[in-house]
């Protein structure tokens, strides 16, 4: 049975950055057929997915447009965990962030962390 | 990007009751569609994916239906703890996308 414990902070400063971690349990983030996901929810977006990564050989970085420009997701393949950095912070980031696997054969979102609340604030 | 519009964006209803959401894609995505449920304060819940397979452990009375463009959420006789949003998503390609949202209220 996966599990994903989110960890970062709750509260950033605007034009800061924030950073998210995503600890895997009962999967490996090296897993070929899985990616890792991140995704936000907020009243004014809904859900807006933001990045994954996957490993073919080689590891492959996707990324929304939206964000292309101030997003980068990393991996610590030791720790078995994935990481999100959203730079450049402005309030309409606020949202509630959740990683999330995803089974590529199935192309799934099967398996959620318990998300985080971010508030963009000063 | 594949937008995914869902209708209705709310609905009362009463336990007992079959109720129906649908979605819609704004190009063709075969069976690449996937269905969430979402309590308050909950990560969303895988429910059904391909358009009409059921994850484990999700109770027969919730289907899905549809290809194309036009998918179906049934729920043949709403139970009380199926209060709560309900979300559509294309797997065709990225970015995932997802509907707006159907929450489903007591009557």
């Amino acid at each position: 049975q996966v599990q994903l414990q989110q960890s970062g902070p709750g509260l950033v400063k605007p034009s800061e950055t924030l950073s998210l971690t995503c600890a895997i349990s009962g999967d490996s983030v090296s897993r070929n057929n899985a990616a890792w996901n991140w995704i936000r929810q907020s009243p004014s977006r809904g859900l807006e997915w933001l990045a994954r990564t996957y490993y073919r050989s080689k590891w492959y970085n996707e990324y929304a447009v939206s964000v292309r420009s101030r997003i980068t997701i990393n991996l610590d393949t030791s720790k078995n965990q994935f990481s999100l950095q959203l730079y450049f912070l402005s309030p309409e980031d606020t949202a509630l962030y959740y990683c999330v696997r995803e089974d590529k054969a199935r192309q799934q979102l099967d398996s959620w962390g318990q998300g985080t609340l971010v508030t963009v604030s000063s | 990007d594949i937008q995914m519009t869902q209708s209705p964006s709310s609905l009362s209803a009463s336990v007992g009751d079959r109720v129906a959401i649908t979605c819609r894609a704004s190009q063709s995505i075969s069976t690449y569609l996937n269905w969430f449920q979402q309590k308050p304060g909950k990560a969303p819940k895988l429910l059904i994916y391909a358009a009409s397979s059921s994850q484990s452990g999700v109770p027969s009375r919730f289907s899905g239906s549809g290809s194309g463009t036009d998918f179906t959420l049934t729920i043949s006789s709403l139970q009380f703890e199926d209060f709560a949003t309900y979300y559509c998503q294309q797997s065709y390609g990225i970015p995932w996308t997802f509907g707006q949202g159907t929450k489903v209220e007591i009557k």
